[in-house]
C-alpha cells in the first residue's frame, strides 16, 4: 500500500516563473488537500477536494493559485507569476472522506523562489 | 474562531526522561476531532492519533499516551521514557464540522529534542 506522494520534491524557481506540483493520494481515498508550511510555523490550510470538486478554499489561496484534481485521482496547485513570500513547503495530504478522517500526509515539495 | 495553542516551543529532555507536550483548543463547535503529528528531521507528517470530542478516554499506545480533558480543552500528549528517535516536532490539530469543514487547524508545534 503507497502512501501519498508528491513530485517535484524540490522546486528551485524565479521570481516571475509559474510553477506546478503534482500530488497523487492513497488509491482509495476521495478528499485530497492542500497545506503550505513556512519555517518554523504549523501547516495552513489552502484548498480541498471530495473526489474532483473543490469543495473550500483559504483566503491565503490568492489568484494567482489554481488547484485542480481532475478525475478524482492525482491533484495538481499551480502558483503563477511566483513571488519570494511564496517559498515555503507545498504539503499534500488525502484521507477516506468524512470531516474527522485521519489525514495522511505526503513528503512535500519545497519551493524556493530566487 | 478555531485554533490551537502550543505554549512550548522548544523542549530538551535526556533519554529515558518522562515529557509532557501540551495543546489547548478553542472551538464553538459540539462535534470536533484532534490529533498529534509528529514531524521528525526528514520532514514529513505522521499521524499519530485521532479523539472525537464525545470520547474523553484517555488513550495509551505503548510509550505514549494522551490525556483529553474538555473541561480545559486541553489534548495533552505524553512521551514515557523518552528516546533519541523520538526527537522532532511536534503538532496538535483541530478539526470540526462548522468552522473548518474537515481540514486541519495546527499549532504552532513543539520541537522535542532528546539527548543521549
Amino acid at each position: 500500500d503507497t502512501g501519498v506522494s508528491q513530485d517535484p520534491r524540490h522546486k528551485i524557481t524565479k521570481r516571475g516563473q509559474n510553477v506546478t506540483f503534482r500530488c497523487d493520494p492513497i488509491s482509495e481515498h476521495n478528499r485530497l488537500y492542500w497545506y503550505r508550511q513556512t519555517l518554523g510555523q504549523g501547516p495552513e490550510f489552502l484548498t480541498y477536494f471530495q473526489n474532483e470538486a473543490q469543495l473550500e478554499k483559504s483566503r491565503l489561496l490568492s489568484d494567482r493559485f489554481s488547484a485542480e484534481r481532475p478525475k478524482g485521482s492525482f491533484s495538481t496547485l499551480e502558483i503563477q507569476r511566483t513571488e519570494q513570500g511564496d517559498s515555503a513547503m507545498y504539503l499534500c495530504a488525502s484521507s477516506l472522506g468524512r470531516t474527522g478522517d485521519e489525514q495522511y500526509f505526503g513528503p512535500g515539495t519545497r519551493l524556493t523562489v530566487t | 474562531a478555531q485554533k490551537v495553542t502550543q505554549a512550548q516551543t522548544e523542549i530538551s529532555v535526556v533519554e529515558k526522561e518522562d515529557v509532557t507536550l501540551d495543546c489547548v483548543y478553542e472551538t464553538r463547535d459540539t462535534t470536533y476531532y484532534l490529533f498529534w503529528y509528529k514531524q521528525p528531521p526528514s520532514g514529513e507528517l505522521v499521524f499519530l492519533i485521532r479523539r472525537n470530542s464525545f470520547d474523553e478516554q484517555n488513550e495509551i499506545s505503548g510509550r505514549y499516551s494522551w490525556n483529553f480533558q474538555k473541561s480545559t480543552s486541553s489534548f495533552n500528549f505524553t512521551i514515557t521514557a523518552s528516546q533519541v528517535v523520538d526527537s522532532a516536532v511536534y503538532f496538535c490539530a483541530l478539526s470540526t464540522y462548522g468552522g473548518s469543514q474537515g481540514n486541519l487547524i495546527f499549532g504552532k508545534g513543539t520541537k522535542l529534542s532528546v539527548k543521549p
